[in-house]
């Protein structure tokens, strides 16, 4: 069965650390994405990546940065965690050109105290 | 429908009703539409798309319809069950073949 897995479902953080994101896709696709959920505002991109090593920022990178070093993996990174940033973050990848094909993860609750 | 605050609207029906959940699109160029459900601690997962040369498509039990003019999109669910309790997103794409989001609507199903 083909996945996104992310590495956390729930993470507590204090203000002022420094957050990894992990996802981990086994479908071989180019495209990945990073999304922030919140109630009310849907899915919100922050960033997104076309290929390894790639990246381009979405809607909303303002304290956010990435990384693709393989074609598997893209990671979320949390320069400098604040408060504003407790949310649940969706990692999805797709194949290029198949806006259908977007298949999303299970999410990671990140809470910022 | 759609929600354009903090809070995420709620539809509440009786098994066994018909439900209809509205999404209001922002852009007239838009070619491409999904209906997304997300069922408690799990990622979206795609229900039914349509294309903008199209007004109507059918699932099985689910019928999304589009109104271009009113830059309007529904998804009826037929005889609502329990497991359809879920948040479903609408989702357009957009130039570059990037998804933007609705807000989303919260189905509840009472048995």
């Amino acid at each position: 069965d083909v996945k996104v897995t992310q590495s956390s479902r729930y993470l507590v953080k204090r203000t002022g650390e420094k957050v990894f994101l992990e996802c981990v896709q086994d479908m071989d696709h180019e495209n990945m994405f990073w999304y922030r959920q919140d109630p009310g505002l849907g899915l919100r991109l922050i960033y997104f990546s076309y290929d390894v090593k790639m990246k381009e920022k979405g809607d909303i990178p303002e304290g956010y940065s990435v990384s693709r070093e393989k074609k598997e993996r893209f990671s979320l990174i949390l320069e400098s965690a604040s408060t504003n940033q407790t949310s649940m973050y969706l990692c999805a990848s797709s194949l290029p050109g198949q806006a259908y094909g977007y298949t999303f993860g299970s999410g990671t609750r990140l809470t910022v105290v | 429908g759609e929600s354009v605050g903090l809070h995420l609207p709620t539809l509440s029906v009786q098994e066994g009703d018909n439900s209809i959940i509205n999404c209001a699109y922002s852009n007239s160029a838009s070619d491409y539409f999904i209906w997304y459900k997300q069922e408690s601690g799990k990622g979206p997962q795609f229900i039914i798309d349509i294309r903008s040369n199209m007004d109507k498509r059918q699932g099985q039990r689910v019928t999304v319809l589009l109104n271009k003019t009113v830059k309007h999109l529904s998804l009826q669910i037929a005889a609502t069950q329990p497991g359809d309790s879920a948040v479903y997103f609408c989702a357009e794409r957009n130039a570059g073949n990037m998804l933007t989001f609705g807000g989303g609507t919260r189905l509840m199903v009472k048995p």
